[in-house]
This record gives structure tokens, sequence and C-alpha cells, in this order.
């Protein structure tokens, strides 16, 4: 059983930029959920994707957008980077469904933004 | 709005000791989950343990336990006999009981274990 993976591991970008971050959900799970970490605090979530489709969103403007795609692979979009966007993002996947179902997370991808 | 509150930045212990770490929570609903998490250096967060709101059992999981106080909407995490590998963020974490997956987090607890 193949863990869930991310890339890249670290990505340095500039104000202004757009970037595009990749995870690649454990076998088996149909739902992507995306996460923000800045240094020092714990994650905020920014959305969910279920079969392709966005499934929640927290507190986090446009700019900031995604992709499921049918083998439930999934991207993070983020335009017109600033600043307060560095931070480690994480992806965590899990199944559907009401009731228990352990959320896999990987490794995380440290972006900064100069 | 739920909300998860960890006021313990930092916690020490010497190896082979005991220590909780702390969490408080808010939110309406009844059915829910409660988790703790650990991220090591490496950054992978890990699940060290989860109670599910409707047990009144607290959970277990080797030497990690749980007090969960429903009323008081509390939530602390055990580590017995505790080893430097325990070295890391906690963080506390909640999640509603329905579809949707989103957790809400604490600002962690940094454990450091002195040999």
């Amino acid at each position: 059983e193949t863990g869930v993976t991310q890339s890249p591991t670290h990505l340095i970008k500039t104000r202004g930029q757009q970037v595009t971050l990749r995870c690649s959900s454990q076998s088996g799970h149909n739902t992507v959920s995306w996460y923000q970490q800045a240094l020092g605090q714990g994650p905020q979530f920014i959305f969910q994707y279920y079969r392709e489709e966005e499934n929640g969103r927290g507190n986090f403007p446009p700019r900031f957008s995604g992709l499921q795609f049918p083998n439930y692979s999934s991207e993070l979009n983020v335009n017109a980077l600033e600043l307060d966007d560095s931070a480690l993002y994480l992806c965590a996947s899990s199944l559907s469904g009401r009731g228990y179902n352990e959320q896999f997370f990987g490794p995380g991808t440290r972006l900064t933004v100069l | 709005a739920q909300t998860v509150t960890q006021s313990q930045p930092e916690m020490s212990v010497q190896e082979a000791e005991t220590v909780t770490l702390s969490c408080t929570y808010d939110t309406s609903e009844s059915d829910y989950y409660l988790f703790w998490y650990k991220q090591p250096p490496s950054r992978q967060m890990i699940l060290v343990i989860r109670q599910e709101a409707y047990k009144q059992q607290n959970a277990t999981e080797n030497r990690f336990s749980v007090n969960f106080q429903k009323a008081a909407k509390s939530f602390s995490l055990k580590i017995s006999d505790s080893q430097l590998g325990d070295a890391a963020m906690y963080f506390c974490a909640y999640r509603w009981a329905g579809n949707n997956r989103k957790l809400i987090w604490g600002l962690g607890t940094s454990l450091a274990v002195n040999p």
C-alpha cells in the first residue's frame, strides 16, 4: 500500500508568482484535504475534494484553488503569491462517508515566498 | 464555530517519566472526534490517538492515553515512560463526525524529552 506523497518537497517563489503543489492520495482513498501550516502554528483547513468536486472550504481567498483528478490525486494552486503564503502545505487523504475514516498525511511541501 | 486551545506552548519531561499535555475545545455538536497528532522535525503528521465523543471510556494506545472530559470539553494526553523519540510537536485536533473531513487544530505543544 502506497502512502500519501507530495511534490515538490521545497519550493521558493517570489511575490506575485503562481505555484502548483501536488498530492498523490493513498491507494483506495477518494477524499483529499489540504492544510496550510504557518511557522509555529497549527494547520489551517484550506479545502477538501471528493470525487473531483470541492466539498468544503476554509477561510482562504479564491486565489487558492484546487483540482482532483479521476485517480484521486490532487493539486493546490495559489495565484498572486503573497509573503504570508510562506508555509508548510499538507495534504491528507481518506475515504469519504460518515463515521471515522482516518486521514493519512503526506510529508508536506515547504513553500517560501520572497 | 469550533475552536481548539492548547495552553502549553512548550513542555519538557525526563526520559522514563510521565507528562500530560492539555487541550480544551469548544463545539455545539454532540457527535465528533478528538485527536492527538505528533509532528516530528521530519514534518510528517502522525496520528497518536483518537477519541470518539460518544464513548465514555478513555482511549489508550500503548504508552499514550487520554483523559476525555466531555462536559468540561477537555481532552488531555498522557505519555507514560517517555522516550527520546517522543520529542516532537503535539497537536490536538477536532473533527465533526459528519462527511466533512475538516480538522480544526490547536497551536501545538512542543515536547522536549531530557535524557
